[in-house]
């Protein structure tokens, strides 16, 4: 079993619908959590930096962290075309550990 | 645009060959990292240099080897090359060696073992 599990998706929504991608992992050290957005033949970007539990919000973007139940979140609202990406969730357990990388799950907004 | 430049953008070779992967961070930043991702794998870290010394090990496997010169580009070295290695290697780069956040990733090399 992967220490970090995220659903590959394909996820397919409509133009303005509110997106929720999530993330569990097994590791109870993880302390940093991170979203980054992967467009098609390119490298990750980062959208979000947790640290440890609670909720960010950054313009459209929320991250959530529960690490009580060792799971974390990211709800996109009023969903674009130009947000049709792979979201892959990272964490680690110290500042400057490797990252650890969910899988990744594959948005799809349709105009 | 990251900032963060790696070349060549796609490679083919044989089984058995070795090949070399490079990379130059953006301007000001000393710390770089070699991730692999693979559709079976997802995104594994490999190594990190941070001002030419060797800072953290990952998944690396014995025949890829890095180095990080004085002017802080990095190469990946990939030798006896096996048809799994191939992927996409990212080469990612931040100022410090702890700054998980502000870690800025290539477009990356699509490398094809055939």
């Amino acid at each position: 079993q992967k220490e970090v599990e995220q659903d590959p998706g394909p996820l397919s929504v409509p133009e303005g619908a509110i997106v929720s991608l999530n993330c569990t992992y097994s590791n109870s050290a993880f302390q940093y959590f991170m979203w980054y957005r992967q467009y098609s033949r390119k490298g990750p970007e980062l959208l979000m930096y947790t640290y440890s539990s609670g909720n960010k919000e950054d313009g459209r973007f929320t991250a959530q962290v529960d690490k009580s139940s060792k799971y974390i979140s990211l709800f996109i609202r009023d969903s674009q075309p130009s947000d049709s990406a792979t979201y892959l969730c990272a964490m680690s357990a110290n500042a400057g550990n490797m990252l650890t990388f969910g899988g990744g799950t594959r948005l799809m907004v349709k105009p | 645009d990251s900032g963060v430049t790696q070349t060549p953008k796609h490679l083919i070779t044989a089984t058995g060959q070795r090949v070399t992967l490079r990379c130059s961070p953006r301007s000001g930043d000393l710390s770089v990292y070699w991730y692999q991702q693979s559709l079976d794998q997802g995104l594994q870290f490999l190594i990190q240099y941070y001002n030419g010394e060797e800072r953290a090990k990952g998944n690396i496997l014995e025949r890829f080897s890095a180095q990080q010169f004085p002017d802080l580009h990095s190469e990946l070295n990939l030798s006896s090359l096996e048809l799994g290695d191939s992927a996409l290697y990212f080469c990612a780069s931040s100022v410090g060696v702890s700054d998980n956040e502000k870690l800025f990733f290539g477009s990356g090399t699509q490398l094809s073992v055939l």
